[in-house]
């Protein structure tokens, strides 16, 4: 049963380029987020994808922007990146509902110069 | 101040050792609370996912909620080398949707041999 996989592993963009990353959920799972983890920092919420709509969204630019396709999967589009963009991009799955718990991919680094 | 306040650590214990680790929180909307495991360069692991006031078990794991006082807690019984990793406190209010957690900054652990 596959979990959550996240393409690419690493990325290294400059100041300015846009970016995209892509992530498939878990088997069985309709729902995906996005967080966003800075080195020594817990994950922050970036934004949830659910039935190809944005649910919710944390507190981040519109410069950060995705979408979900109907098999699920997902993409994180990022514009005019800055170095604070640096981080760990994670991906997580979840079913449906409100109290279902995430389950998370290992993440594409993005490193900016 | 910080929804999530978690000490960094780093944690070191010999082998064997019960290990306990913190989170407190200042958001009474709080009702669902998570530990995650996360080792180097990958991403986070659930280990213990729980909603109401008390304790939960799962093998040498022990998770403890004290809603009264905002404070949770993580116990590792007989602790291994393997458990030596990132440990991370995550919570969602109930209003809102599960997905979107606040996490604890992580505490850094070692089990030393």
């Amino acid at each position: 049963d596959a979990g959550v996989t996240q393409s690419p592993t690493h990325l290294i963009k400059t100041r300015g380029q846009q970016v995209t990353l892509r992530c498939s959920p878990k088997s069985g799972h309709d729902t995906v987020s996005w967080y966003q983890q800075a080195l020594g920092q817990g994950p922050q919420f970036i934004f949830q994808y659910y039935e190809e709509e944005e649910r919710q969204r944390g507190n981040f630019p519109d410069r950060f922007s995705g979408h979900q396709f109907p098999n699920y999967s997902s993409e994180l589009n990022v514009n005019a990146l800055l170095l604070g963009d640096s981080a760990l991009y994670l991906c997580a799955s979840s079913f449906g509902g409100y109290n279902s718990p995430l389950h998370f991919g290992n993440g594409t680094r993005l490193t900016v110069t | 101040q910080k929804e999530v306040e978690q000490d960094p650590g780093p944690l070191s214990v010999p082998e064997g050792a019960i290990v306990s680790l913190n989170c407190t929180y200042s958001n009474s909307a709080f009702q669902y609370f998570m530990w995650y495991r996360q080792y180097s360069r990958k991403g986070p692991e659930l280990l213990m996912y729980t909603y109401s006031s008390g304790n939960k078990e799962d093998g040498r794991f022990t998770a403890q909620v004290d809603k009264s006082s905002k404070y949770i807690s993580l116990f590792i019984r007989d602790s291994q080398p393997s458990d030596s990793a990132t440990y991370l406190c995550a919570m969602a209010a109930l209003t809102g949707t599960a997905s979107k957690l606040t996490f604890g900054t992580g505490t850094r652990l070692q089990v030393t041999l």
